[in-house]
């Protein structure tokens, strides 16, 4: 089965320091990867994505990902958060020729002044 | 740009109620998705649905659970009968393609009393 693991369960940082969030995930079989974020009392929005081609992809709000096979991770960084960066970071799987995406459990970042 | 909306945002039912969360996809989305999020837990797959019909479905998804497309644009979860392990966030999804990124409501919060 497959599973996906998000190493820190909260991540704080200082405001415009470089910080990365860490996904691991298992599978026999290819697959899709995807960071997520969640906002207070908001939705999943799709932060940026991996399905083929170059193995580090860009984002939205300038985050970016690396998808490394040999080490099954795509870990997410940012270069210098923002203030407005706090919010719940998911990473989520989609095995080729399957429909439902699995999730981490979620990376709480929180940016402190 | 195109989103999906749910409603009602917030949900209280009584327990042994039936209940019924609503989603608007995105309109060229073939796809549909529902998943739900108990609080503090991971976000889990409950069920897709393509060309009418249900595709892939977890353990979650029994027999008090059912998806329906009354219309060209409304995609439905139906709990029948309600129990209090049943309350959570409920998100939905739709995608152009099976392979392509979910994109997500903000979701319905379900609290059965």
């Amino acid at each position: 089965a497959q599973s996906v693991t998000q190493l820190d369960s909260q991540v704080p940082v200082f405001e415009e320091a470089p910080v990365e969030l860490r996904c691991n995930y298992s599978s026999s079989v290819s697959v899709y990867l995807f960071w997520y974020v969640q906002y207070p009392n908001q939705g999943l929005q799709l932060l940026l994505k991996y399905l083929s081609g170059s193995t580090l992809v860009k984002g939205i709000n300038g985050f970016e990902a690396e998808f490394n096979k040999s080490q099954t991770s795509f870990h997410l960084r940012k270069p210098s958060v923002h203030i407005s960066d706090t919010a719940e970071y998911f990473c989520a799987v989609l095995i080729e020729g399957a429909q439902k995406l699995v999730f981490g459990q979620g990376t709480r970042l929180t940016i402190n002044p | 740009e195109p989103e999906v909306t749910q409603t009602p945002s917030h949900q209280v039912t009584q327990m042994g109620q039936e209940v019924i969360l609503r989603c608007v996809p995105i309109s060229n989305h073939l796809y549909f998705y529902w998943y739900r999020q108990i609080l503090g837990q991971k976000v889990e797959f409950l069920v897709s649905f393509y060309n009418n019909e249900i595709s892939e479905k977890s353990e979650i998804f029994d027999d008090q659970f059912s998806v329906e497309r009354p219309d060209g644009s409304n995609f439905t979860l139906k709990i029948r009968s309600t129990k209090l392990e049943d309350s959570a966030m409920y998100f939905c999804a739709s995608s152009s393609f099976s392979n392509q990124p979910q994109h997500f409501g903000d979701g319905t919060r379900l609290s059965i009393l």
